[in-house]
């Protein structure tokens, strides 16, 4: 298996324009992530997802941030409008049923300037 | 809620010295318990874990022990590498085996070992 895929691996935008993060999770996988990762703040759970359906979206910033995952290989992270504080590491992560075992991607360098 | 606290970094060793990584842990009933392992530009990987009070989790040489009592799991390895350097998180899923998931991250250790 090639792992969860991300993409893109960098993304530098302006401040005000909209953001699209891209994951594609481990096959056979029911659960899916979304983590940020900044000095001061460390790893943050922004979402996540059971079969497809978002379970807890406690941890995302405010209405700028939107997730969505449309079928059980993919999903997105969009910011809009983005700023400069939105500026971070985005990890999407995801599990099989049963197992606690987290399965990283390289995540998303976003800067926005 | 839920919380991870562990020690600051940044950690520097030599080749060869032993490590310590301390982790405390809050939480409600009773916890599995993980170290994850960040290497530079790529995400994090699971390097042990433990889902019981006095389990000990081991992989590649590193340790750690679920502590109730203390409510601590500490990493250690008694003899690091130039390529252990990476940062390194404690972190806890709230309920053992349990139906819901929400992974707490603590906020990384860097670990830089010289040779």
């Amino acid at each position: 298996d090639a792992g969860v895929i991300q993409s893109p691996r960098h993304e530098v935008t302006e401040m005000g324009q909209e953001v699209t993060l891209r994951c594609k999770p481990i096959s056979g996988h029911d659960y899916l992530f979304w983590y940020r990762q900044t000095m001061m703040r460390g790893l943050e759970l922004l979402i996540y997802f059971n079969n497809n359906v978002p379970i807890d979206d406690s941890g995302m910033p405010e209405d700028r941030f939107s997730a969505k995952m449309p079928n059980a290989s993919f999903s997105t992270l969009k910011i809009q409008p983005s700023e400069p504080r939105d500026s971070a590491v985005y990890f999407c992560a995801s599990k099989g049923g049963g197992n606690e075992k987290l399965f990283f991607g390289s995540g998303t360098q976003l800067s926005v300037l | 809620g839920d919380s991870v606290t562990q020690m600051e970094g940044p950690v520097t060793l030599s080749e060869e010295a032993f490590l310590t990584i301390n982790c405390t842990y809050t939480a409600t009933g009773y916890p599995s318990l993980f170290w994850y392992v960040q290497y530079p530009g790529e995400g994090l990987q699971l390097l042990l874990k433990a889902t019981k009070a006095d389990d000990k989790g081991s992989n590649k040489g590193f340790e750690a022990t679920y502590r109730k009592e203390t409510t601590s799991f500490h990493l250690e390895k008694g003899s690091v590498q130039v390529s252990d350097s990476a940062v390194y998180f404690c972190a806890l899923s709230p309920v053992s085996g349990g139906s819901n998931y929400k992974l707490t991250f603590g906020k990384g250790t860097l670990l830089t070992v010289n040779p």
